[in-house]
């Protein structure tokens, strides 16, 4: 079984829906992200989380929200979907407790959307 | 402030010939570096990694970087590359090492096509 497991995979929905993309991870790190990616423009980090406390926005937080439902969970919603919202969500998980780690991730398989 | 810049957006070289994919960083002290690979519909993989140990690092399939601060460069490098190696790759810096406020940036990616 993968250590970082998103759901779901793909999915294609209508602007207005409201859509939930969730994450879970079995690697039992404290930090945990959504990244979005679009061609061209690498990964853009949408919001972070410390620990179960302690969420934070990235560069591209407007229309999303987030939840850290606990360690192992974070879930990333639109609450209303528009068409360039459309790209591919990365969850990842990383340990701080070494200067190596901070920079180490850990992905998943990543979570196709699709608004029309 | 740390940032990454990937040179080329797209690399395409034979089979068996060598690869090379350039990253510059900026930052204002030795920073830790990484390259990740994506493959198509995969998530993101650690490839190799420099926390100021040794300058030449050695990573996965045959992968090397090696971190030059007179050029503030960590350029990816393969001898021969191989069919498999088509992929994405991104240099990655971490910001912001030892603060609340630490995340990890990303350079906009390289495409690496290996023509037969």
């Amino acid at each position: 079984d993968a250590d970082v497991t998103q759901t779901p995979r793909n999915r294609i929905t209508k602007t207005g829906k409201r859509i939930m993309l969730e994450c879970s991870q079995t690697k039992g790190h404290d930090r945990m992200y959504w990244y979005r990616q679009d061609p061209g423009l690498g990964l853009r980090l949408i919001y972070y989380s410390f620990d179960v406390k302690d969420i934070n926005k990235g560069e591209i937080s407007d229309g999303y929200s987030v939840s850290r439902q606990a360690q192992a969970k974070f879930s990333l919603s639109l609450e209303s979907a528009i068409p360039n919202q459309t790209a591919l969500y990365f969850c990842a998980t990383s340990d701080p407790r070494s200067r190596e780690g901070l920079g180490e991730l850990f992905f998943g398989e990543g979570s196709r959307l699709t608004v029309l | 402030a740390q940032s990454v810049t990937q040179l080329d957006s797209h690399v395409s070289v034979s089979e068996g010939t060598p690869v090379l994919l350039r990253c510059n960083y900026s930052s204002s002290y030795s920073p830790s570096l990484f390259w990740y690979v994506q493959h198509p519909n995969k998530g993101l993989q650690l490839l190799l990694k420099y926390t100021s140990a040794a300058t030449l690092v050695k990573g996965i399939n045959g992968f090397e970087a090696e971190f030059k601060k007179s050029e503030t460069s960590f350029h990816l490098t393969k001898p021969s590359a191989h069919m498999s190696d088509a992929a994405e790759y991104f240099c990655v810096v971490p910001h912001g090492l030892y603060s609340s406020a630490s995340k990890i940036i990303f350079g906009s990616g390289t495409r690496l096509s290996i023509r037969p």
